[in-house]
């Protein structure tokens, strides 16, 4: 069975500039997360969306930050304009239902120069 | 505000010997616990997981321990093996419908 696959896996891009990144969930799955990484703050969430629809975005950290879940088989992660301190590995995770156990994708590396 | 705490970012075990990740949280409502295990370039996944209801928890070679009155919980690998060489993840919820929180994560190396 397919898992949780992300793309891009990795993403350079310079500073002002729109990045999208990509999440198809685990079929079947009703739930999907978007969760950040970084060394100081270990995984943070973002955005939480049941059935496609946005439940809990308070871990957004500004309006440069938005998601979109247009059906139940993808989502994106867009940041625009991005800077450096956006720099971060950005992990997509589906779920049976809610907080039950999480499946996380492989990640998507992000490095805004 | 870190409500998970993972005080040891590094922790390097001998082959064959036990491994203990600590991990501490704040949140008096958290009742469930969960540790999650990532390889490099790999997303989490799902290790094993307690409830407060519990004090210990079993699965092969892992164990989990949770002191609620000193909001401490901690993971046990015996014997330790190579490939648990790994960042280890705690996280918790306030209740099934309510948000996991995460802890910043133990690099485990288990050294031959």
């Amino acid at each position: 069975d397919a898992g949780v696959i992300q793309s891009p896996r990795h993403e350079v891009t310079e500073m002002g500039q729109e990045v999208t990144l990509r999440c198809k969930p685990i079929s079947g799955h009703n739930s999907l997360f978007w969760y950040r990484q970084t060394m100081m703050r270990g995984l943070e969430l973002l955005i939480y969306f049941n059935n496609n629809v946005p439940i809990d975005d308070s871990g957004m950290p500004e309006d440069r930050f938005s998601a979109k879940m247009p059906n139940a088989s993808f989502s994106t992660l867009k940041i625009q304009p991005s800077e450096p301190r956006d720099s971060a590995v950005y992990f997509c995770a589906s779920s049976l239902d809610g907080w039950e156990k999480l499946f996380f994708g492989s990640g998507t590396q992000l490095s805004v120069l | 505000d870190q409500q998970v705490k993972q005080n040891s970012p590094s922790l390097s075990v001998q082959e064959g010997r036990i491994s203990i990740l600590n991990c501490d949280y704040t949140n008096s409502m958290f009742d469930y616990f969960l540790w999650y295990k990532k390889y490099p370039a790999e997303g989490p996944t799902f290790l094993i997981s307690i409830s407060s209801i519990k004090d210990k928890n079993e699965d092969g070679r892992f164990t989990v321990f949770l002191n609620k009155s000193a909001k401490h919980l901690s993971l046990h690998i015996v014997p330790s093996q190579p490939g648990d060489s790994a960042v280890y993840f705690c996280a918790a919820r306030p209740g099934t419908a309510s948000k996991l929180t995460f802890g910043t994560g133990t690099r485990l190396q288990v050294t031959l």
